[in-house]
């Protein structure tokens, strides 16, 4: 079982359009990243956040922590193909790293 | 300054064989994690090295090992492979505790392993 799920699994949209990946758990986390893997090479880190109910901003990449730190969301705005790829959280707990199921994302031009 | 570095990055073995996968982290880096990632499983930890020593380590068999050297590069080995081994393997490196989620941890572009 994983202990952290994400949702949807597979997306795809139109450039422009706007979204939200889902990165949900039971369990309390210390801090959540979220990553971002392009075909052919590894994660590249985003964003962590620590604080429950946090907000941060990555120029059209809107990051929440839950109030509980149990969940995150992403949301992107007005999508471009550059934004295609496989998201994917990843939630501390004591001094280890669990990543989520994955969100794969394709922006169509 | 030069990004993590993982040899071979395609590798093609049968059932029964072993391999041995390598890898460079950051110059300066001291902490190396190798992670397996499939479209069934996702990415899963199979275990941590700092100074040399494993720090960590994920739930697989024991046929999955590795080891860090002095200069902090690391391998790890699967002998009797098995078709379900096929996979990407990541490592990822970071200054001291990059699972800890204070730190960043910076992937390489992994080893692509095909099972026949």
């Amino acid at each position: 079982t994983q202990l952290l799920e994400q949702s949807p699994q597979f997306l795809s949209i139109q450039e422009g359009e706007n979204l939200t990946v889902y990165c949900n758990s039971s369990s309390v986390f210390s801090s959540l990243q979220w990553y971002r893997q392009e075909p052919g090479e590894g994660p590249v880190l985003l964003v962590t956040v620590v604080t429950g109910g946090e907000v941060k901003k990555l120029k059209r990449l809107t990051f929440q922590f839950g109030d509980a730190r149990k969940d995150s969301s992403l949301h992107i705005t007005a999508a471009q193909p550059g934004d295609t790829g496989l998201y994917l959280c990843a939630g501390a707990q004591a001094n280890n790293l669990f990543f989520g199921t994955g969100t794969r994302l394709t922006v169509i031009p | 300054k030069a990004g993590v570095t993982q040899t071979p990055r395609y590798l093609i073995k049968t059932r029964g064989q072993q391999v041995t996968l390598s890898c460079s982290p950051i110059s300066g880096h001291r902490s190396v994690s190798w992670y397996q990632q499939t479209p069934g499983q996702g990415l899963q930890f199979l275990f941590e090295y700092f100074s040399e020593t494993q720090r960590n380590k994920g739930n697989f068999p024991g046929r999955f090992s590795g080891r860090q050297f002095s200069n902090s590069r690391s391998e790890m080995n699967v002998s009797t492979l098995e078709l379900g081994d096929s996979a990407l393997y990541l490592c990822a490196s970071s200054l001291a505790n990059g699972r800890s989620g204070q730190e960043t941890q910076y992937f390489g572009p992994g080893t692509r392993l095909l099972v026949l």
